[in-house]
């Protein structure tokens, strides 16, 4: 599986755009890049899936380049409740195996 | 759907003893994820199945970890003689085979004392 890298942890302002950039320099033609959130005492919760190009749906928007090397999770207009951890993965959408989970990012959203 | 459903929620044990936990995941789902989270780290895989075959296992999972979905519905996860290094969040997850959507229960968060 194709390792990710992303920031630790961002800090933002309630309203503002939020934007997670992960790199993923060694992903193969058949995965896919996956956004998940986490709040504390609970699971990972699905945000977002992509193969190339831009993805949005009613939470955020996910911004591939066509090297695929990177992804941009966008979140807009965060609120409090945007405070989370953001874990992007990189897997075979096909294989279905286990998802390998990084340290995330740890996004604080202030008042 | 109720989601996938983990029970307990919450489990304190004295080193040395058994637990077992247990996780129903989305009934249609043929998929099964068990992983665990220390604090500050990411979730980490341990097993999975699919339906009632377990057809992975991580090195985490010494001989003292057992896992079984016997009907190829609800799934246990067992640790006998627990240590203190055990405690940790652990989460189970279900997904339909073929598909990347992941579903992951509460978890169970262990406190071994």
């Amino acid at each position: 599986l194709a390792k990710t890298t992303q920031p630790i942890s961002m800090d933002s302002y309630e309203g503002q755009e939020v934007n997670i950039t992960c790199s993923h320099n060694n992903i193969a033609t058949n995965d896919y890049i996956t956004w998940y959130q986490q709040f504390p005492s609970q699971g990972p919760r699905f945000i977002i899936q992509g193969y190339k190009t831009k993805v949005t749906n009613e939470v955020a928007s996910l911004f591939i380049p066509a090297d695929r090397k990177s992804s941009t999770l966008s979140l807009p207009r965060v609120s409090l409740s945007d405070t989370a951890v953001y874990y992007c993965l990189v897997g075979d959408k096909a294989a279905g195996n286990k998802l390998t989970f990084g340290g995330g990012t740890r996004v604080l959203v202030k008042p | 759907d109720t989601g996938v459903s983990q029970n307990p929620r919450h489990k304190i044990t004295k080193r040395g003893q058994n637990v077992t936990f247990r996780c129903d995941p989305i009934s249609e789902h043929n998929r099964l994820y068990w992983y665990r989270q220390t604090l500050g780290q990411g979730p980490e895989f341990l097993t999975y199945f699919q339906n009632e075959a377990q057809l992975e296992k991580s090195r985490l999972l010494s001989d003292r970890f057992s896992a079984e979905r016997p009907k190829g519905s609800f799934s246990t996860l067992e640790i006998q003689r627990t240590e203190q290094g055990d405690s940790a969040m652990y989460l189970c997850a279900s997904s339909p085979q073929g598909g990347y959507g992941y579903t992951f229960g509460s978890g169970t968060r262990l406190t071994v004392v």
